[in-house]
């Protein structure tokens, strides 16, 4: 399997930006992607990486550096609703499925007032 | 567009007891997942599906059976409950082609074994 870490918890106030590092271990890397949870909803999408560098989309931005097996998950001008748990999962070929994704435990980003 | 259904939202189960979580996906997608969260962890593979007919073990597969006779259904199965399958339960799916294609997951089934 994959180890995939990611901090446990982040606080930041609104308006300000956070930054939220995913390391992973792969024999295959292809693609990673990061999600985003409410407390007691469904994980949803919201960006994904395969080639190095930046993707942007919005407030949200995603980093990938594959050689450093190192991501982020960018968020600009944060609003209160952004309070989450930021899911990081990555795609590994490395035994010949290109359909499964490992999920790191999850950074609870809260913001305040 | 009703996406990943899952039912029921809420289950409380008695140790032994048996039963059938359900899933469908109307977007025509080849591959299901199941997925439990435990608090504080990631999500861990149960099972998943790349098609009707085939299924195959994840990471945490004991104590759980599925079956795939449809494109649309894949149903997970407890059989015996135990304590420590107190988790919520996530199904998934996902489009076989791009490979940036994202995973959509049900709203959860939130099962406790007392």
């Amino acid at each position: 399997g994959q180890n995939i870490d990611q901090p446990t918890e982040m606080t930041a106030t609104e308006g300000a930006i956070v930054q939220i590092n995913c390391t992973y271990q792969t024999s295959g890397f292809n693609g990673l992607f990061w999600y985003q949870q409410h407390a007691g909803e469904a994980p949803t999408f919201l960006s994904y990486n395969v080639l190095d560098g930046l993707e942007e989309k919005g407030r949200f931005s995603s980093f990938l550096s594959r050689s450093k097996g190192y991501s982020y998950l960018l968020l600009k001008e944060l609003q209160m609703k952004d309070s989450a748990s930021y899911l990081c999962a990555v795609r590994d070929e490395g035994n010949g499925v290109d359909y499964k994704l490992s999920f790191g435990a999850g950074t609870t980003v809260t913001v305040r007032a | 567009n009703a996406g990943v259904t899952q039912t029921p939202k809420f289950r409380i189960l008695k140790i032994g007891q048996s039963m059938t979580l359900q899933c469908a996906q109307d977007m025509n997608h080849n591959y299901m997942y199941w997925y439990r969260q435990d608090p504080g962890m990631g999500l861990k593979l149960i099972y998943y599906s790349v098609g009707a007919g085939i299924t195959d073990k994840g990471e945490v597969p004991n104590g759980y059976n599925v079956s795939r006779s449809t494109t649309e259904d894949f149903p997970l199965r407890l059989e015996l409950a135990a304590p420590s399958q107190t988790s919520v339960y996530f199904c998934a799916s996902s489009y076989r082609g791009r490979v940036n294609q994202p995973q959509h997951f049900g709203d959860g089934t939130r099962l406790s074994i007392l």
